[in-house]
């Protein structure tokens, strides 16, 4: 299996503008999670869905920050508006037995 | 909610013996995982222990007591390439069954 796959690895964007990070799970996980990753706040639970479903949600920081999952194996996690305290790596993590993660995007708004 | 303790920092040479450990406060807790994180990368999964005891994985050793709330990750033949973050994680009733992080220890192997 491939892991899990995170695109694009690297964004960079202005402020006030939408960010879209995609993610693709492991085959046959049926749990997704979202985290994002801070020096300040370490690894920060944001989403997590069960079968396509959202079943925690309270981690999203603002109302600027929504998640989906259209499908067992596809996800996106979108900003809009973005803003410079956004900066940071996101990760999403797939598990079945155990959780895995995949590379993360490393997003910076200037 | 919950709340996990590690240190922050840790340094050893190689060949040596190294132990991470880690507190927790949960609400019904399930088990105490560990993860290992290489600057710029992904945590990878380490180990997980769901029942007290020692779980041996090589040279890698994490251990739980769920009386006492504690765990550790012990690290044995410390090489260069062990360098890195290792972040204990719960899992709770109070978080589903996602994954809680504690802040990280950060590993420096010397020779």
């Amino acid at each position: 299996d491939a892991g899990v796959i995170q695109s694009p690895r690297h964004e960079v964007t202005e402020m006030g503008q939408e960010v879209t990070l995609r993610c693709k799970p492991i085959s046959g996980h049926d749990y997704l999670f979202w985290y994002r990753q801070t020096m300040m706040r370490g690894l920060e639970l944001l989403i997590y869905f069960n079968n396509n479903v959202p079943i925690d949600d309270s981690g999203m920081p603002e109302d600027r920050f929504s998640a989906k999952m259209p499908n067992a194996s596809f996800s996106t996690l979108k900003i809009q508006p973005s803003e410079p305290r956004d900066s940071a790596v996101y990760f999403c993590a797939s598990r079945g037995d155990e959780q895995y993660f995949g590379p993360g995007t490393r997003l910076t708004v200037t | 909610g919950q709340s996990l303790e590690q240190p922050s920092e840790v340094t050893a040479v190689e060949g040596a013996i190294v132990q991470i450990n880690c507190t927790y406060q949960t609400s019904g807790f399930y088990g105490l995982s560990w993860y290992q994180q290489h600057d710029g990368g992904a945590p990878t999964f380490l180990s997980y222990n769901g029942l007290d005891g020692l779980e041996e994985t090589g040279r890698f050793s994490s251990f739980l007591s769920r009386s006492d709330s504690y765990g550790y990750l012990l690290l044995q033949e410390l090489q260069m390439k062990d360098s890195a973050s290792y972040f204990c994680a719960v899992r709770d009733k109070q978080a589903g069954t996602a994954l809680i992080f504690g802040k990280g220890t950060t590993l420096s192997v010397s020779s």
